[in-house]
């Protein structure tokens, strides 16, 4: 079974640019996590979706958001970058919403320059 | 606050010298505890989920252990190949689903 897919692997902008990273969900998984891990620092939570709809977000500002399509693949959106966006992007997915573990995918680096 | 501290944060082991992790935490009411394996530049690997305390669970050279306060992965006779950053995460009792993670610890394993 597939795993939890992201796309692209790599990503360079330049500072005030826009960026959207992709993921798709492992086969049956409803609830989609984005997560920031900025080197030195912890994973930390940027959004979770579940059926279409955000469900919660971290503290993160506007400027860094998303959505879920019917098939529960999602997509961020990093908007007027900065330098200190630079990080991996972690996204994971789990069967329902709750308790269930969390499956992540490979990531995304993000690179602003 | 809702806090998660991992320690040491750096480990070298020798091959075959068993070792354990400690994940402490504060939570307002913990729902689950999670260990993952992070290789550099990868996403994290799901390792371990423990729910209660007193609950234990082992894979391969890998067994994680919880109290109401902190949780253990000790890793016996560990090898190379376990070498990587071991990452602690709590789901806490309240305010949604997003889970709260330690630092990790990175273990580096020579033979």
């Amino acid at each position: 079974e597939a795993g939890v897919t992201q796309s692209p692997t790599h990503l360079i902008k330049t500072r005030g640019q826009q960026a959207t990273l992709r993921c798709s969900p492992i086969s049956g998984h409803t609830s989609v996590y984005w997560y920031q891990q900025a080197l030195g620092l912890g994973l930390q939570f940027l959004l979770w979706y579940d059926e279409g709809e955000e469900r919660n977000r971290g503290n993160f500002p506007p400027r860094f958001s998303g959505r879920q399509f019917p098939n529960y693949s999602s997509e961020l959106n990093v908007n007027a970058l900065e330098l200190e966006d630079s990080a991996l992007y972690l996204c994971a997915s789990s069967a329902w919403t709750g308790l269930d573990t969390q499956y992540f995918g490979p990531g995304t680096r993000l690179t602003v320059l | 606050e809702d806090q998660v501290t991992q320690s040491p944060e750096a480990l070298r082991l020798q091959e075959g010298e068993s070792s354990s992790l400690n994940c402490s935490y504060t939570v307002s009411g913990l729902r689950g505890l999670f260990w993952y394996r992070q290789d550099p530049g990868k996403g994290p690997e799901f390792l371990f989920t423990l729910y209660s305390a007193g609950e234990e669970k082992e894979k391969e050279r890998l067994k994680a252990t919880l109290t109401k306060k902190e949780s253990f992965l000790h890793i016996t006779a560990p090898k190379p190949e376990d070498s990587a950053t071991y990452l602690c995460a709590v789901h806490p009792g309240a305010g949604g689903t997003a889970l709260i993670f330690g630092k990790g610890t990175t273990l580096s394993v020579s033979s």
